[in-house]
């Protein structure tokens, strides 16, 4: 299995601009999750989906984030308009969605915000 | 909600020696995840373990759930073990959320 795909894996762009970053989870899985990390607040989840559809978004910083599952192999997360304290690395993950289940985790997108 | 806490905070080791990392957590659990992230970034899933003790070649886990701990064992360190080892925790009732450690970031010097 070629494991969860992001895309892209870097991005740099400037303030006010639109990003749009890109997940393929593990085919078969059935939960897909969104995570932050930065040196200051650590790894924090954003977003999770099960059987396509928002399970829970309370971690989603405010509404400039959006995320979106239109199918069970892959799932976007627009930042509009981006700031440059949105500058981390972005990793999805996914998990069979079964229960209380394993996380794997993508590669992860380093974003950096100008 | 639930707060995780991983120590030491930092650890310095010889290649070939052994460690202990601790996570200790504030409240019941049904999932726990330890983790490995390298120096490039990348995040492994090293063990699920809500209880009890698992073991994958030169690492294992104990979790006390009762006790509200988890331990993770390296023996025989080599560099390519250097990373930061994060310790997730999930309450469960259905939901699939994990809150992560601060972590402990591991350098194994030759």
């Amino acid at each position: 299995d070629a494991g969860v795909i992001q895309s892209p894996r870097h991005e740099v762009t400037e303030m006010g601009q639109e990003v749009t970053l890109r997940c393929k989870p593990i085919s078969g899985h059935n939960s897909l999750f969104w995570y932050r990390q930065t040196m200051m607040r650590g790894l924090e989840l954003l977003i999770y989906f099960n059987n396509n559809v928002p399970i829970d978004d309370s971690g989603m910083p405010e509404d400039r984030f959006s995320a979106k599952m239109p199918n069970a192999s892959f799932s976007t997360l627009k930042i509009q308009p981006s700031e440059p304290r949105d500058s981390a690395v972005y990793f999805c993950a996914s998990s069979l969605g079964q229960g209380i289940e394993t996380q794997y985790f993508g590669p992860g997108t380093r974003l950096l915000v100008l | 909600g639930i707060q995780v806490e991983q120590s030491p905070p930092d650890l310095i080791l010889q290649e070939g020696a052994n460690s202990t990392l601790r996570c200790n957590f504030s409240d019941s659990v049904n999932n726990l995840q330890w983790f490995h992230q390298n120096p490039w970034g990348q995040l492994i899933n090293l063990f699920y373990i809500p209880s009890g003790t698992k073991q994958n070649g030169r690492l294992s886990a104990t979790t006390v759930a009762t006790e509200r701990y988890s331990l993770l064992y390296i023996s025989s360190s080599q560099t390519t073990d250097s990373g930061v080892y994060f310790c997730a925790v999930e309450r469960g009732f259905g939901n699939e959320k994990l809150t992560f450690g601060t972590g402990t970031r591991l350098t194994i010097i030759p």
